[in-house]
């Protein structure tokens, strides 16, 4: 059973660039949420998507905005970069509700220059 | 708000040795409680889960009690490996909540010797 795919592995941007960044969810979990981890804030919630819709949001700018498509898929979309943005960008599924636990993909680890 | 709080590291410890790694946490309803271990260059991995008061999950000779009156759930390993050296996190879902968020802890670096 294939995991959480997220692509790319790694990403270099510049400042005032935008990115998006890819999440492929175990096949059947409908619930993809996005994190993001810094070693200064540690793990974070962004956004978490059911459905095609966004049922959660944590607490980032609007900067950050992110989509889930009918396949499960979700993308995920930082605009105007800044230095302080860059991170490991965690993606994780979930079939349904919280009990379930959540399977994480590797992340997508960007850094802005 | 919801939070965990966990002990900060690194632990060292060595090969065999017991592992004691200390989580608490405060949230309004009822959470769903999990440990989550990260090893260099990958993602989380969920290590076990407990969902309700006074269940205790294990995995791979890791356990953990969900303790309603103390708000906690400690992570404990009899015998350590080198193999367990890593991150692990400590994270709760509130289950009142709409949808599904993680709230973590700062994790907890573990070096194991040989």
């Amino acid at each position: 059973k294939a995991g959480v795919t997220q692509t790319p592995r790694y990403l270099i941007k510049t400042r005032g660039q935008q990115v998006t960044l890819s999440c492929s969810p175990i096949s059947g979990h409908r619930s993809v949420s996005w994190y993001q981890q810094t070693p200064g804030q540690g793990l974070q919630f962004l956004f978490e998507y059911f459905s095609e819709t966004q049922r959660n949001k944590g607490n980032f700018p609007g900067r950050f905005s992110g989509r889930q498509f009918s396949n499960s898929r979700s993308e995920m979309n930082v605009s105007t970069l800044e230095l302080g943005d860059s991170a490991l960008y965690l993606c994780a599924s979930s079939p349904q509700t919280h009990n379930y636990g959540y399977t994480f993909g590797s992340g997508t680890r960007l850094t802005v220059v | 708000g919801d939070s965990v709080t966990q002990m900060e590291g690194p632990v060292t410890l060595s090969e065999e040795a017991f592992l004691t790694i200390n989580c608490t946490y405060t949230a309004t309803g009822y959470p769903s409680l999990f440990w989550y271990v990260q090893y260099p260059g990958e993602g989380l991995q969920l290590l076990l889960k407990a969902t309700k008061a006074d269940d205790k999950g294990s995995n791979k000779g890791f356990e953990a009690t969900y303790r309603k009156e103390t708000t906690s759930f400690h992570l404990e390993k009899g015998s350590v490996q080198v193999s367990d050296s890593a991150v692990y996190f400590c994270a709760l879902s509130d289950n009142q909540a709409a949808g599904n968020k993680l709230t973590f802890g700062g994790g907890t670096r573990v070096l194991v010797k040989p």
